[in-house]
C-alpha cells in the first residue's frame, strides 16, 4: 500500500541553523501539507501545497518557514533559523483530490 | 472558522467493553470530519471518514462514528474494546468546500485499555 514517507525521523539541531524536512508524498496525490505537533499539544495545521504554489497558510507559518517542491517527488519544509520552540513533531500529510489526508511517520525535531 | 472539542482527555475502558470517544465539531459551512489514531512514536492513520454520504461510516479495526448535524457530533465507537486499541484518537474537521484546507485537530483522547 503506497505510503507518505518522512526523512529524518529524528533531526537535532543548534538554535539558529537552517532545517530542511524531507517528504516524498503519495505519487498520485496532488495536495500536500506540513503539520506540527508540539510534545502533549494538538496536531497544528501550517501550510497546503498544489500545483506548485502555496494554497493555504496558517498563522504559524511565518517568514521563518518555506516549503517546495523541488522535483516530482519530494516535498521540504525549511525552517530558516531555529529557536527553541519549533522543537516539535513535523507530519507530512498528502492528499488525491483533498480533504482525505495520508500522514507519514514524522519528523522529531529537536532545538538545543 | 471552525473548531473541534474532545471531550475527556483520557478514556479508561476494560477489555470487551464498548468504547466511546466524543466529538463536537463548529463550522460554518457543511463539514468533513475524520478520526485519527495515533500510536506511540507513530504517524497518524486515518481510522474513518465522514463526507456527507451515509451519517454511520464504517472505518478500520472495528470502529464506527455517526454523524449527528443537530447535536453537530461526530462519536467513535467500538463495541468490544481490544488491548491493541490502546492509543490516542484524534478528531479532525475539514470544511467541504476547500480541498487545499488543512484540517483543524481536536486536542485529542488517550485511550487506555485495562485487562
Amino acid at each position: 500500500e503506497p505510503e507518505v514517507t518522512q526523512t529524518p525521523s529524528h533531526q537535532v539541531t543548534q538554535m539558529g541553523q537552517e532545517v530542511i524536512l524531507r517528504c516524498v508524498p503519495i505519487s498520485n496525490h496532488l495536495y500536500f501539507y506540513w503539520y506540527r505537533q508540539i510534545l502533549g499539544q494538538k496536531v497544528e495545521f501550517l501550510v497546503s501545497f498544489y500545483n506548485n504554489e502555496i494554497s493555504e497558510k496558517s498563522e504559524i507559518f511565518d517568514d521563518q518557514f518555506s516549503v517546495e517542491r523541488p522535483d516530482g517527488s519530494n516535498f521540504t519544509l525549511k525552517i530558516r533559523s531555529t529557536k527553541l520552540e519549533d522543537s516539535a513533531m513535523y507530519f507530512c500529510a498528502s492528499s488525491e483530490r483533498g480533504h482525505e489526508q495520508y500522514f507519514g511517520p514524522g519528523t522529531r525535531l529537536t532545538v538545543t | 472558522a471552525q473548531s473541534v472539542t474532545q471531550l475527556g482527555s483520557h478514556v479508561s475502558v476494560s477489555e470487551g467493553a464498548l468504547v466511546l470517544l466524543r466529538c463536537n465539531y463548529s463550522s460554518s459551512v457543511p463539514p468533513y470530519l475524520f478520526w485519527y489514531v495515533q500510536y506511540p512514536n507513530q504517524g497518524l492513520q486515518l481510522l474513518l471518514k465522514y463526507t456527507s454520504a451515509a451519517t454511520l461510516v464504517k472505518g478500520i479495526n472495528g470502529f464506527e462514528a455517526e454523524f449527528k448535524k443537530s447535536e453537530t457530533s461526530f462519536h467513535l465507537t467500538k463495541p468490544s474494546a481490544h488491548m491493541s486499541d490502546a492509543a490516542e484518537y484524534f478528531c479532525a474537521v475539514i470544511h467541504s468546500g476547500g480541498g487545499a484546507d488543512g484540517l483543524t485537530f481536536g486536542k485529542g483522547t488517550h485511550l487506555i485499555i485495562q485487562p
